[in-house]
């Protein structure tokens, strides 16, 4: 079945740097790749998602990648803010029928 | 997108009882998710309930341990039965966005502490 690896499992960057998050999956049938966001206390919250037709999908100052010969996509935050400070989670899924497979988790710190 | 509550939010449960957790989505879904997230962990899907029919369990989860109800399309409940400590956990509820999609949208958790 259906394997994501998501890595680092922790992230610590300096206000205003940008961050990167990588994950990896394993079924290439997978067309769809959800990035959320949980902060403490909360249910997890999409930030953005990105389709198999794309490349790359922009959002203000997030953005993912996609590499489908790779089999990898990335989460990349510029301009990171002290808000930006929570767990992020990537997904992948084959479908409206099929369940999302979810990353391990990286935890993003925003130094001040 | 879609606005989720549950209630309760939190609670503290003894050994061998059973809680049942509500989820209620402000306007018609069809499919409804109920995941487990121990601490410091990712999301594990434990049922999908479509309403009308029996929840699909997940590997590792079955109907007498987590029995779920889902009356209609806006309202689902996950009852965790004869609790043991290792029950103690977050429960999400989530929903698809649109019929069809891919999209999913969680409601913010009840944290369960059983002793």
């Amino acid at each position: 079945g259906e394997n994501v690896e998501q890595h680092p499992s922790t992230l610590s960057v300096q206000e205003g740097d940008s961050a990167v998050i990588k994950c990896t999956y394993s079924d290439s049938a997978s067309n769809y790749f959800p990035w959320y966001k949980q902060e403490l206390g909360k249910g997890p919250q999409l930030i953005i998602d990105i389709r198999s037709n794309v490349g790359e999908k922009k959002d203000q100052r997030i953005a993912v990648t996609l590499n489908k010969t790779a089999k990898h996509f990335s989460l990349h935050i510029t301009e990171t803010q002290p808000e930006d400070s929570a767990v992020y989670f990537c997904a992948a899924s084959k479908g409206s029928n099929y369940q999302l497979i979810w990353g391990a988790g990286t935890k993003l710190i925003i130094k001040p | 997108s879609a606005v989720i509550s549950q209630k309760p939010s939190r609670d503290i449960c003894q050994r061998g009882t059973s809680l049942t957790i509500q989820c209620q989505v402000d306007s018609q879904v069809t499919m409804m998710f109920w995941y487990r997230q121990q601490p410091g962990q990712s999301l594990t899907l434990i049922a999908t309930a479509n309403q009308g029919s029996e929840a699909t369990y997940e590997s590792g989860f079955v109907i007498d341990k987590f029995p779920i109800s889902r009356p209609n399309l806006t309202f689902s409940t996950l009852t965790v039965s004869n609790m043991s400590p290792e029950d103690s956990s977050i429960y999400l509820c989530s929903v698809d966005g649109t019929p069809g999609g891919n999209e999913q949208f969680f409601g913010p958790g009840t944290r369960l502490t059983v002793l």
